[in-house]
């Protein structure tokens, strides 16, 4: 079965530094991993994805993420903080067999960025 | 391109009584899925649509919860008797069919049993 696991429910950052959200995976196929952002009373909007192509995936709004094998990990990533990233992000892989197409999420890790 | 429309926004029930959401995709998507999501947590699949035919429910209350999807295109979500727990936000989503293909949310129903 697969299963994704966000590391922090609560990660604040400075505007201007460094965002990192962790989230790592278990599953028994290659997997398909997805990132995206909820914005306070709103649906969930896609950052990226992963699809077995280039290991390091780029998305919107100058987020990335790193697909690690070896530690099966996909931790998103960007540079430089602004305020208007503050929201909650969740990581999610594809299920298979049963679940086929539909998406496992993580708990989810809250953004802060402080100006 | 209109994204996926979801109707009502807000529900406040007490419990016992029933309750429908309305879910619309997008155009041309035959893929239509309902998550719950329930106050700090991730969102989780109740039931899957291909087209007009179930593809997963098996983690649908199915004691309580009904879903359909006439047609193949717009899908409603019942809820009948309504319990405290039911209280979270639901979520419509709809892709194109394939494995990698990008589910587009909806905004939601928030529902409040009391």
């Amino acid at each position: 079965a697969q299963s994704v696991t966000q590391l922090g429910s609560h990660v604040s950052v400075s505007e201007g530094a460094l965002v990192l959200l962790r989230c790592n995976y278990s599953s028994s196929v290659p997997p398909y991993l997805f990132w995206y952002v909820q914005y306070p009373n709103q649906g969930l909007q896609l950052l990226l994805k992963y699809t077995s192509a280039a290991t390091l995936v780029k998305g919107i709004n100058g987020f990335e993420a790193e697909f690690k094998k070896s530690e099966t990990s996909f931790h998103l990533t960007k540079p430089s903080a602004h305020m208007s990233d503050a929201a909650e992000y969740f990581c999610a892989v594809r299920g298979y067999g049963g679940s086929q197409g539909n998406l496992i999420f993580g708990k989810g890790t809250k953004l802060s960025v402080k100006p | 391109e209109a994204g996926v429309a979801q109707s009502p926004r807000y529900k406040i029930i007490e419990k016992r009584q029933s309750v429908a959401f309305w879910c619309n995709p997008i155009s041309g998507h035959a893929t239509l899925y309902w998550y719950q999501q329930i106050l700090g947590q991730g969102p989780k699949l109740l039931i899957q649509f291909q087209n007009n035919g179930v593809v997963d429910d098996s983690q649908l209350p199915k004691d309580r919860f009904s879903a359909e999807r006439l047609k193949g295109v717009d899908s409603t979500l019942k809820i009948q008797p309504a319990k405290l727990e039911d209280s979270a936000v639901y979520l419509c989503a709809s892709s194109r069919q394939g494995l990698v293909e990008t589910q587009y949310f909806g905004p939601g129903t928030r529902l409040l049993v009391l």
